[in-house]
């Protein structure tokens, strides 16, 4: 069970689109919709952003969206802020009834 | 709002058993059916999901930690617990207690404990 394949990092300006990738194999991304997106500040808990592919949690911004092709969900976040410099995760059910976490993302707003 | 708070030693010795608990407030755990997982992180790594289990007491562990692992239910505590066998300093991390955010079981962790820092050292 290898760890989901994320870019270390993705950049973008206030106001623009960036979109983060989360790849996966046809036992994990490619085979079930429950792929759940993280944000991590530093010295914190992770924070559920994106659950079952494209669902939001009560009180988390739709700027995030989710979404998947083939063995690759990805995580979009448009208008970018200030506030959504973090780190992200993604996390995938694998067959076998477990779970992996993607390698994790540093997003940077310049 | 349900809150998980872990708890146990800062520092196991290598070979020996890594014993964590995870108490949960704001709600009971007998009611309703959730899963309550574990995971950690190295210290500037990524995450790493240890395994689950669901309030009826099956188990689902990581396979690379699986002959180590054992999840154990204390409901009438509100507690659950990990337990991790023949520790080496690779075991080293911020271990985080979590609960999905419904039944299904979709891995969705909403809940967190702040996380605890476990080191693994003679």
């Amino acid at each position: 069970q290898s760890a989901l394949t994320q870019p270390a990092s993705v950049s973008g300006s206030p106001g623009q689109s960036i979109t983060i990738s989360c790849t996966g194999t046809g036992s994990d991304v490619g085979s079930y919709n429950l792929v759940s997106w993280y944000q991590q500040n530093p010295g914190k808990a992770p924070k559920l952003m994106i659950y079952e592919l494209t669902k939001w949690p009560s009180g988390v911004s739709n700027r995030f969206s989710g979404s998947k092709s083939g063995n690759t969900a990805s995580l979009t976040i448009s208008g970018l802020q200030a506030e959504d410099e973090a780190d992200y995760y993604c996390c995938s059910f694998a067959a076998g009834g477990t779970f992996v976490f993607g390698t994790g993302t540093k997003v940077t707003v310049l | 709002q349900v809150h998980l708070q872990e708890s146990g030693p800062g520092l196991v010795k290598p070979s020996q058993t890594l014993s964590l608990t995870c108490s949960v407030s704001g709600g009971s755990m007998s009611s309703g059916s959730y899963y309550w997982s574990w995971i950690r992180q190295p210290a500037g790594k990524g995450l790493e999901w240890i395994g689950r289990i669901y309030s009826r007491g099956t188990t689902n562990y990581n396979p690379s930690l699986k002959s180590r692992v054992t999840m154990s239910l204390d409901t009438p505590k509100n507690q659950f617990s990990l337990k991790l066998d023949s520790v080496t300093a690779a075991d080293t991390a911020v271990y985080y207690c979590a609960r999905d955010i419904d039944s299904y079981g979709s891995g969705s962790n909403l809940y967190w404990g702040q996380g605890t820092l476990v080191t693994v050292s003679s």
